[in-house]
């Protein structure tokens, strides 16, 4: 069955540090990858999306990712993190193969605390 | 307005109330979905409409009904909900290609917050 993991429930960095956010998938062909942020009380947000091609795509506020195959994984990271980026953090796949719903299957999440 | 709007925001109601919950898209898309987030838990799945015709139907319990007049609107209709049904209900809408598929890039509002007492 397909399924997103996100190993780290809860990460602490400090502003300026850098920072990678883990995920690993379980899925039957070529997937979609996505990272949605959630900031308190919004909805998700789309960071960046692989769907082919070049395996490090780059995103909104100086986010990238990068795809690798081998270790089923598609990584989140960020050089310079700012307190603004305390958010939480979705890795998705999809679509499910269920057709044409367009369904993402979600991992739970991985929320980033920034400190001064 | 752009993008995807949810209303209301933020709603309390007794298990024996009836309500509902309104998506409105503008992004002209041909799918909407429902899902349900609850602490500590993934996101989860409730319906999909594509092309305005329920595509998919996660075991969502009756007490929850969707209804999608059309491509641009979606609704969750509520009633005798239970205490777990509690949490943050997200609208998102995507476009379906004819003849290549759903990539499956979902646009989302920013939530209902449910609270059932």
């Amino acid at each position: 069955a397909q399924s997103v993991t996100q190993p780290d429930i809860h990460i602490t960095v400090s502003e300026g540090a850098s920072l990678e956010l883990r995920c690993n998938y379980s899925y039957g062909a070529t997937p979609y990858l996505f990272w949605y942020v959630q900031s308190p009380g919004q909805g998700l947000q789309l960071l960046l999306k692989y769907f082919s091609g070049d395996t490090l795509v780059q995103g909104i506020k100086g986010f990238e990712a990068e795809f690798k195959r081998s270790q089923s994984s598609f990584n989140l990271r960020k050089p310079s993190v700012h307190w603004s980026d305390a958010a939480e953090y979705f890795c998705a796949v999809g679509p499910d193969g269920s057709g044409n719903t367009g369904k993402l299957i979600f991992g739970q999440g991985t929320t980033l605390q920034v400190k001064p | 307005e752009t993008g995807v709007t949810q209303t209301p925001r933020h709603l309390v109601m007794g298990m024996t109330n009836k309500k509902s919950l309104k998506c409105e898209q503008h992004l002209g898309h041909n799918a909407m979905y429902w899902y349900k987030q609850s602490a500590k838990k993934p996101l989860e799945l409730m319906f999909v409409y594509s092309l305005e015709e329920r595509v998919e139907n996660n075991s969502v319990p009756s007490r929850f009904s969707p209804e999608c007049p059309n491509s641009s609107h979606l609704f969750l209709h509520l009633h005798t909900l239970q205490p777990e049904d509690s949490a943050l209900y997200l609208c998102a809408s995507s476009q379906q290609r004819p003849g290549q598929g759903h990539t499956g890039e979902l646009f989302f509002g920013e939530g209902s917050r449910l609270t059932v007492l």
